[in-house]
């Protein structure tokens, strides 16, 4: 099972949108609805932001969205604030006979 | 509040053995999926193992026959026995409750563990 594939970078200016992409396939993103995406700041944990596609845990931001097409998650931050500058990895369930979660390769978003 | 906290990282040498634990509080270890998380310096998250609620285990194919995960449930914490340790092996060990939804909603600090002679 390969990881994800996420862009290296992203970035956006304060208030700006900047949507980053989970590229898999159909045996893991495109094949359930157990894509997250997680945020983490350097040195510190990660963070979950989404879940199932698109549910977002309560206190984050609804800046923060997700959605699916076909093989492909995104992860859409609107209205860009400093702090959002992070590492963002997401994750899907591949399957039974597969790793219980499958990590991308992360996404480094600058806030410029 | 829930919370993790894990120890039990520290350096050691290629072949050597570890064990790590992974108190928490403000919920049960044994009626949720708990999972153990590593990062290799800078690199990306990758998952090591998992324990269900029911007590089944399952590992990374990278760490299979080498690691154990188990839990003390009257100690409400979990651990992973780390042997025939390798230098690929370097990483921050995270452990992490799964949400319900397939999603790590509560992850520790972190433990560092570096493998080196």
């Amino acid at each position: 099972q390969s990881a994800l594939t996420q862009p290296p970078s992203a970035s956006g200016s304060p208030g700006e949108s900047v949507t980053i992409s989970c590229t898999g396939t159909s045996s893991d993103v495109g094949g359930y609805d157990y894509v997250s995406w997680y945020q983490q700041h350097p040195g510190k944990a990660p963070k979950v932001m989404i879940y199932e596609v698109s549910k977002r845990p309560s206190g984050v931001p609804d800046r923060f969205s997700g959605s699916k097409s076909g093989n492909t998650a995104s992860l859409t931050v609107s209205g860009l604030q400093a702090e959002d500058e992070a590492d963002y990895y997401c994750s899907s369930y591949a399957g039974s006979n597969n790793p219980l979660y499958v990590f991308g390769t992360g996404t480094k978003v600058t806030v410029l | 509040e829930v919370h993790l906290v894990e120890s039990g990282g520290g350096l050691i040498q290629p072949g050597g053995s570890l064990r790590l634990s992974c108190a928490a509080s403000g919920f049960t270890v044994s009626t949720n999926y708990m999972s153990w998380v590593r990062q290799a310096p800078g690199k990306g998250l990758e998952w090591v193992s998992v324990v269900y609620s029911g007590g089944n285990t399952y590992y990374a194919d990278s760490v299979k026959g080498r690691f154990t995960i188990s839990r003390d449930n009257s100690k409400n914490t979990l651990f992973l026995q780390m042997n025939s340790l390798r230098a690929e092996d370097t990483a921050v060990y995270y452990c992490a409750r799964d949400g319900g939804g397939l999603e790590l909603d509560v992850w520790g600090q972190g433990t560092t563990v570096t493998v080196s002679s």
